[in-house]
C-alpha cells in the first residue's frame, strides 16, 4: 500500500479534461512540493510537473499541476489519444525520510 | 543530449548477489546525485536508493537497506548498485534517474528526476 494514494485508474474522451488526485498527509504532500511523471506503455517514466505546480520545457501547456493542504491534483485539458500512460505522484517524506511514489494511476482515452 | 544506459540486469538465484551499472553521458555526472528506482512486474514505481554527487552521502529504501550498496564513479561516469541477499521482492526493472538540480548539500531526496535511463531487469527466481 502506497504512502500517497491515487485513484487506480480514470478515463475521457478526446479533448475532455481529466483531474488525476493524489492523496498524501501532512508529512509528504502537506509540507513538500510534489512531482508528477508520465509513463507511457513500455517506455522510462518522464518528469512532467516538478515543484508541484511547474512544467518542464517540452511539456504541453495541457498539463497542470496544483497542490493543497494534503492533497495534489494533475489536470490534463484537451486529453489526447497519446495521453493513454501510467501517471506517478512522488514527494520527499519527513517521517519516513524517504521519497515516496503514488500507486500510479492508469488513463485511458476512450 | 543526456543519456542513461543501464546494465547487468540478469536472472540470479534467491540469496545471489548481481552488480547493476548505469553509464552517464551528455552531463556533468559528478555534479548531480543519481538516484535507483524500480519497478516490479504490473506494479507501480519504488525509490531504492540515492547518492549525493560526491558519493559522500547515500540513502537506501527500508526494503533494501543492509543488502544494497550505491556508489558511483566519477571518472568514469557510471553508477552502481550491488545487489546482495536477493529475493523474489527484489525483482524488477530498475531505473537509474539523474536529479534534476545541482544541490550543494544532499540532505534529503527529493524525487525530482528530469532524466531516466531505459531499465534493466533483475529477475530472482530459482
Amino acid at each position: 500500500q502506497s504512502v500517497l494514494t491515487q485513484p487506480p485508474s480514470a478515463s475521457g474522451t478526446p479533448g475532455q479534461r481529466v483531474t488525476i488526485s493524489c492523496y498524501g498527509s501532512s508529512s509528504n504532500i502537506g509540507s513538500n512540493s510534489i512531482y508528477w511523471y508520465q509513463q507511457l506503455p513500455g517506455m522510462a517514466p518522464k518528469l512532467l510537473i516538478h515543484s508541484s505546480n511547474h512544467r518542464p520545457s517540452g511539456v504541453p501547456d495541457r498539463f497542470s499541476g496544483s497542490k493543497s493542504g494534503t492533497s495534489a491534483s494533475l489536470v490534463i485539458s484537451g486529453l489526447r489519444s497519446e495521453d493513454e500512460a501510467d501517471y506517478y505522484c512522488a514527494a520527499w517524506d519527513d517521517s519516513l525520510s524517504t521519497p515516496v511514489f503514488g500507486g500510479g494511476t492508469t488513463l485511458t482515452v476512450l | 543530449e543526456v543519456q542513461l544506459l543501464e546494465s547487468g540486469g540478469t536472472l540470479v538465484q534467491p540469496g545471489g548477489s548481481l552488480r547493476l551499472s548505469c553509464a552517464a553521458s551528455g552531463f556533468t555526472f559528478s555534479s548531480y546525485a543519481m538516484s535507483w528506482v524500480r519497478q516490479a512486474p504490473g506494479k507501480g514505481l519504488e525509490w531504492v536508493a540515492s547518492i549525493s554527487d560526491s558519493g559522500g552521502s547515500t540513502f537506501f529504501a527500508d526494503s533494501v537497506r543492509g543488502r544494497f550498496t550505491i556508489s558511483r564513479d566519477n571518472s568514469k561516469n557510471t553508477l552502481y548498485l550491488q545487489m546482495n541477499s536477493l529475493t523474489a521482492d527484489d525483482t524488477a526493472l530498475y531505473y537509474c534517474a539523474k536529479d534534476a538540480l545541482q544541490r550543494i548539500r544532499m540532505i534529503v531526496v527529493v524525487p525530482y528526476f528530469n532524466y531516466w535511463g531505459q531499465g534493466t531487469l533483475v529477475t530472482v527466481s530459482s
